[in-house]
């Protein structure tokens, strides 16, 4: 079975700031991870996803997550928050298993808040 | 190049209707994932379509609940007889068939059914 627990439900920076969204995972297999950002009455964006490859994968809008097999983590950064990263984020993962890799499992969301 | 496009964008339904929600997948994508959001939640896994055929339901509530994706038109979530606890946000993902090393959805914008 997976699972994702996401450890922070509310983040609150000031603008320029750093950004840092925690994720953790549990997987039987080797998994697929991904972040989606969703604003405000808005659908799904995928930011970045890990499929096996580089740990250290870059996304979209200055976002990066690293994945971190003996933590079973995949932190989301950005180095400087602007006003309009404000939004809900969620970790996601996937087993990688054939036969069922297509089930995403979602965390429970953080929402980053920016404050000017 | 349209993205995946669901309708319609918001829902009121009354106790005891019916809601039917659309989903049109992106060109060339012949797979169709459902996923239901209630308040301050992730989002859940309800079923997984091909044209015509439905290949994992799991997610699926045992009753009232049901879901098509004909070879024609668009993917239809029916919900007959609704109940106040419907009320949430449904969207709708699509993708070539998955393979190992899942590469993440595109997701459309979702329709937010409310139940008065």
């Amino acid at each position: 079975a997976q699972s994702v627990t996401q450890l922070d439900s509310h983040v609150s920076v000031s603008e320029g700031t750093p950004v840092l969204l925690r994720c953790n995972y549990s997987s039987s297999y080797s998994p697929s991870l991904f972040w989606y950002v969703q604003h405000p009455n808005k659908g799904l964006q995928l930011l970045l996803k890990y499929t096996s490859a580089a740990t250290l994968v870059k996304g979209i809008n200055g976002f990066e997550a690293e994945f971190k097999k003996s933590e079973t983590s995949f932190h989301l950064t950005k180095p400087s928050a602007h006003m309009s990263d404000a939004a809900e984020y969620f970790c996601v993962v996937s087993d990688s298993r054939g036969g069922s890799n297509y089930k995403l499992t979602f965390g429970k969301g953080t929402l980053l808040t920016v404050n000017p | 190049n349209a993205g995946v496009m669901q309708n319609p964008r918001h829902l009121v339904r009354r106790r005891g209707q019916e809601a039917r929600l659309r989903c049109s997948p992106m060109k060339g994508h012949s797979h169709v994932y459902w996923y239901r959001q209630l308040p301050e939640e992730g989002l859940k896994f309800m079923v997984y379509l091909q044209k015509e055929n439905i290949i994992d339901e799991s997610g699926m509530p045992k009753e009232r609940f049901s879901a098509e994706f004909p070879k024609e038109g668009p993917s239809i979530l029916r919900i007959q007889q609704v109940v106040r606890g419907d009320s949430a946000a449904y969207f709708c993902a699509s993708s070539p068939p998955p393979r190992v090393g899942h590469y993440g959805y595109t997701f459309g914008s979702g329709t937010r059914l409310t139940v008065v």
